[in-house]
């Protein structure tokens, strides 16, 4: 058990619908990164909150948008949902900012299911 | 831009024999180099890292690698598989670029363990 929780597990929607995916850092964690894992694309890096600042963004759709609150989770809204954004979704957490010595601990995932 | 190529998608072994998991990166800038394993339904775990210190680094499980920067790669290695070594696993590059740590996946090698 990494430490790091998100839910749901699983959520199964339908095309131009909007959900919120949810994740908590370990504790004493102040980064949050979101990761895509599909086929097509396989896994690729979102976005990376620190201490509720966005701090980095890859290859996110306009159609996404993430925050990180004051308690330090994070929520991952997904928009106007198409057939192609179904996969999973990982939260990550580290201390601190510098991913060449910081250790990232990743959380289960939320598998999306768009129909 | 930096880059990593996995260059199988499927690797098999027999339970007791050596495990090689290739992995060539590219990268304008001195890169920090990961591995990580993805077991069935769980998320990621390190393996090990290269931060520029040795260029042998020991993981956790008895795996290895080692950074080689006159091949550009970061082969990792095990001298003898276990059946629950069988996974998923990821060779990641992150570079500093704008003052933020971006990683980049590469597409993941399956390991097929045999009894």
């Amino acid at each position: 058990d990494s430490g790091v929780t998100q839910t749901p597990k699983h959520l199964i929607t339908a095309t131009g619908q909007r959900v919120t995916l949810r994740c908590s850092p370990r504790s004493g964690d102040l980064s949050v990164y979101w990761y895509q894992q599909s086929l097509d694309q396989g896994l690729q890096f979102l976005i990376q909150y620190y201490n509720g600042e966005e701090r980095a963004k890859g290859n996110i759709l306009e159609r996404f948008s993430a925050q990180q609150f004051p308690d330090l989770h994070s929520e991952l809204n997904l928009s106007s949902l198409e057939l192609g954004d179904s996969a999973l979704y990982f939260c990550a957490s580290s201390v601190g900012t510098d991913l060449s010595t910081d250790t990232q601990y990743f959380g289960p995932g939320t598998r999306l299911t768009v129909l | 831009a930096q880059s990593v190529t996995q260059l199988d998608s499927h690797v098999s072994v027999s339970e007791g024999t050596p495990v090689l998991l290739r992995c060539n990166y590219s990268s304008s800038y001195s890169p920090s180099l990961f591995w990580y394993v993805q077991h069935p339904n769980k998320g990621l775990q390190l393996l090990l890292k290269y931060t520029s210190a040795a260029t042998l680094v020991k993981g956790i499980n008895g795996f290895e690698a080692e950074f080689k920067k006159s091949e550009t790669s970061f082969h990792l290695t095990k001298p003898s598989a276990h059946m629950s070594d069988a996974a998923e696993y990821f060779c990641v590059v992150t570079v500093l670029s704008g003052g933020s740590y971006i990683p980049t996946f590469g597409r993941g090698t399956s390991l097929i363990v045999h009894p």
